[in-house]
């Protein structure tokens, strides 16, 4: 496996259901995203690691929770999830979180269907 | 705050005509620019981007770009459209604070090619 890989690539899921994302980045970077991707919307920022610490939550709901057990997982955990959740969630890693080039390596995305 | 805008959220070109996709941005100090593309059902690769030093950028499948400070632009060109250039085109820059450096990306511009 190279780069940014993430599992599984399509999700339904009912309301009431408690569902994992899995992202892997084979890359040797120390940052990890997760990004919302709706319809006709620009590109969300929900969570930020860097070095295997939250550095920052993007005021998302609690339903979503991550979970960065080492630099090279990243894990989205969810449970309890609305209609307007449906989105593609995008996977990125980059170097670090202080680098000022920043670059963003991204997985292919989960899409998620909630019932 | 850092700010992006695409102007046109979808665009169509014909087969070997010049591809030109708007971007503007707004930014409080000097920016990083970067353009993502987005093939259908995959993540977002990156083309090119704009740290420091000469204004236009060269990338990937033949793509440029153009750093105008005096009209916050940077617009990505490409002089003959492909049939496999059809994709999602997005803009993003690098908001600098507090010693991260966070991507804040359009909404996103839609290239169809037309044979």
């Amino acid at each position: 496996e190279t780069g940014v890989t993430q599992t599984p690539r399509h999700l339904v899921m009912g309301m009431t259901n408690k569902k994992s994302l899995k992202c892997e980045q084979h890359l040797g970077h120390n940052a990890m995203y997760w990004y919302k991707q709706s319809a006709k919307k620009p590109l969300e920022l929900m969570f930020v690691y860097n070095f295997k610490e939250q550095t920052e939550n993007n005021s998302v709901p609690s339903r979503f929770s991550p979970e960065c057990p080492n630099s090279s997982h990243l894990f989205l955990h969810l449970h309890t999830l609305q209609p307007e959740d449906s989105a593609l969630y995008l996977c990125a890693s980059s170097q670090d979180r202080t680098s000022e080039y920043n670059e963003q390596f991204f997985g292919p995305g989960t899409r998620l269907t909630v019932l | 705050a850092q700010s992006v805008t695409q102007l046109g959220s979808h665009v169509s070109v014909s087969e070997g005509a010049l591809v030109l996709l708007r971007c503007n941005y707004s930014s409080s100090v000097p920016p990083y620019l970067f353009w993502y593309v987005q093939y259908p059902n995959q993540g977002l690769q990156l083309l090119l981007k704009y740290t420091t030093g000469a204004t236009l950028v060269k990338g990937i499948n033949g793509f440029e770009a153009e750093f105008k400070k005096s009209e916050t632009s940077f617009h990505l060109t490409k002089p003959s459209a492909h049939m496999s250039d059809a994709a999602e085109y997005f803009c993003a820059v690098v908001a600098v604070g507090a010693g991260s450096y966070q991507l804040t990306f359009g909404k996103g511009t839609k290239l169809s090619v037309i044979p």
